[in-house]
C-alpha cells in the first residue's frame, strides 16, 4: 500500500530554529530501476504547490540550502535548518514509485 | 520550467460533467507525461491523472470509472472530463507536468463547486 502518512500534522516553529518532518510510506519506493521516488513539496498559503526536494535528498533548483531531505525505503524526512518567515505553508511528502498518492500534509507556522 | 495555464467552468450542478482544459507555454509536449491533481479539505491532494504526448493515460483507480484525459498536440493543451459529479468532486483542480516519476510545474488551480 502506497499510503504516505506524515507528522506532525502541526509545525509551530520560531524563527531561526530547526524544523523537521516525517513521512512514512505503507510500502518501499524503491522501484525497479534502483531509484527511490520520494519528493517534498512545498504550498504557501494561497499559491499552488512547489517541488522543493526530488528523489529524497535533490534539492529543486533556486531552493535555499537550509531544506534538506533524506531517508531510504519506507522512512523520509524534510529538515529546515534555520526556520524564515517565508517558510511558512504547508508541507507533503508524495511518492511516485507507483502513481502518485500524498500525505496529509504538515503545517508550519511561527510562534 | 514550463508554464501551465488552466480554465473551465467553476460552478456545477450534481451529475453534470466537469470540463477543464490546461495549456503549455515554453516547453515541449513530448517531454512528459501531463497529470490533473486536486485538493479538498476533507481528502488534501489526490492525483486523477495523467497522459503522455501519443495519448497513453494512467488513472488513479478511485476514480477511473468518471474520468477521462485527453490531449490536442496541435494547440500544447490537454483536458479533464469527470463525469457525474457530487459534493465530493468540489475541490481546487490542478494541471501538472509529471517527469520522470514527479510532479513538477503546477497551474494556478481554478476551483470546481458542486452545489444545486
Amino acid at each position: 500500500d502506497f499510503l504516505m502518512s506524515q507528522s506532525p500534522l502541526s509545525l509551530p516553529v520560531t524563527l531561526g530554529q530547526p524544523a523537521s518532518i516525517s513521512c512514512k510510506s505503507g510500502q518501499s519506493l524503491v522501484y525497479s530501476d534502483g531509484h527511490t521516488y520520494l519528493h517534498w513539496l512545498q504550498q504557501r498559503p494561497g499559491q499552488s504547490p512547489r517541488r522543493l526536494i526530488y528523489r529524497v535528498s535533490k534539492r529543486e533548483s533556486g531552493v535555499p540550502d537550509r531544506f534538506s531531505g533524506s531517508g531510504s525505503g519506507t522512512n523520509f524526512t524534510l529538515k529546515i535548518s534555520r526556520v524564515e518567515a517565508e517558510d511558512v505553508g504547508v508541507y507533503y511528502c508524495m511518492q511516485g514509485t507507483r502513481l502518485y498518492t500524498f500525505g496529509q500534509g504538515t503545517k508550519l507556522e511561527i510562534k | 520550467q514550463v508554464q501551465l495555464q488552466q480554465w473551465g467552468a467553476g460552478l456545477l450542478k450534481p451529475s453534470e460533467t466537469l470540463s477543464l482544459t490546461c495549456a503549455l507555454y515554453g516547453g515541449s509536449f513530448g517531454d512528459y507525461y501531463w497529470s490533473w491533481i486536486r485538493q479538498s479539505p476533507g481528502m488534501g491532494l489526490e492525483w486523477i491523472g495523467e497522459i503522455d504526448h501519443s495519448g497513453t493515460t494512467n488513472y488513479n483507480p478511485s476514480l477511473r470509472s468518471r474520468v477521462t484525459i485527453s490531449v490536442d498536440r496541435s494547440k500544447n493543451q490537454f483536458s479533464l472530463k469527470v463525469n457525474s459529479v457530487t459534493a465530493a468532486d468540489t475541490a481546487v483542480y490542478f494541471c501538472a507536468s509529471s517527469p520522470n516519476f514527479a510532479v513538477d510545474s503546477w497551474g494556478q488551480g481554478t476551483l470546481v463547486t458542486v452545489s444545486s
